[in-house]
């Protein structure tokens, strides 16, 4: 079983609509989450981190964590054709420095 | 102020042939990771070095190694390359060594292809 798992896509979503990005993870000494969304030949950028159970809104983006199921989601509101990219899950595990695990990431195609 | 620089930006190799790369942090920062992308998948811890010292080291074989300088820079070494180890070399920076709470910053990586 991978540690952090995302659906490969692609997802396909309507310019202006929601797009739902999940993520489950297997260690229960994960302590950190992290989103990266990553352009066709270029390097990840972070969009966003959680620690805590619960929602975290920054702009057109909330990070979802459910500690308990394991799971950590992105939603992109207003979704726009410049978020198509694919976006990688990062988990941070206790104890184990500054190492982030990554998923495989989720190819995302916002369609105008 | 500058963000992580990589170089080379591309890079090709011959199996056998030896590489290293190159990574300067972001000013101040005295964390440098290392993480290897193959094409479609997630990128994979390699090293981590704080402070000139390893912190961490990821599921690679000893051609692999890593040094971080005085002056926080870093190089990836990689001996004996194979065909498998074509991918984007991402470097990563950080303020700490433990725990970095508001995540990396990575550089712009170094496609190495291994023919």
């Amino acid at each position: 079983q991978k540690e952090v798992e995302q659906n490969s896509g692609p997802l396909s979503v309507p310019e202006g609509a929601i797009a739902s990005l999940n993520c489950t993870y297997s260690d229960r000494g994960s302590q950190s989450f992290f989103w990266y969304r990553q352009y066709s030949g270029k390097s990840p950028e972070l969009i966003m981190f959680i620690y805590s159970n619960g929602d975290k809104e920054d702009g057109r983006f909330t990070a979802q964590l459910n500690k308990a199921s394991q799971y950590v989601s992105l939603l992109i509101r207003d979704s726009q054709p410049s978020d198509s990219a694919t976006y990688l899950c990062a988990v941070q595990i206790a104890n184990a420095g500054n190492m982030l695990t990554f998923g495989g990431g989720t190819r995302l195609m916002v369609k105008p | 102020d500058a963000g992580v620089t990589q170089s080379p930006t591309h890079l090709i190799k011959t199996r056998g042939q030896h590489v290293t790369l190159r990574c300067s942090p972001i000013s101040g920062h005295k964390s440098v990771s290392w993480y290897q992308q193959v094409l479609g998948q997630g990128p994979q811890f390699i090293f981590q070095y704080y402070e000139k010292e390893e912190r961490g080291r990821g599921n690679f074989p000893d051609r692999f190694s890593a040094r971080q300088f005085p002056n926080y820079s870093s190089e990836l070494n990689v001996n004996a390359l194979l065909l498998g180890d074509s991918a984007l070399y991402l470097c990563a920076s950080s303020l700490e060594g433990l725990g970095a709470p508001n995540g990396y910053t990575f550089g712009s990586g170094t496609r190495l292809t291994v023919v």
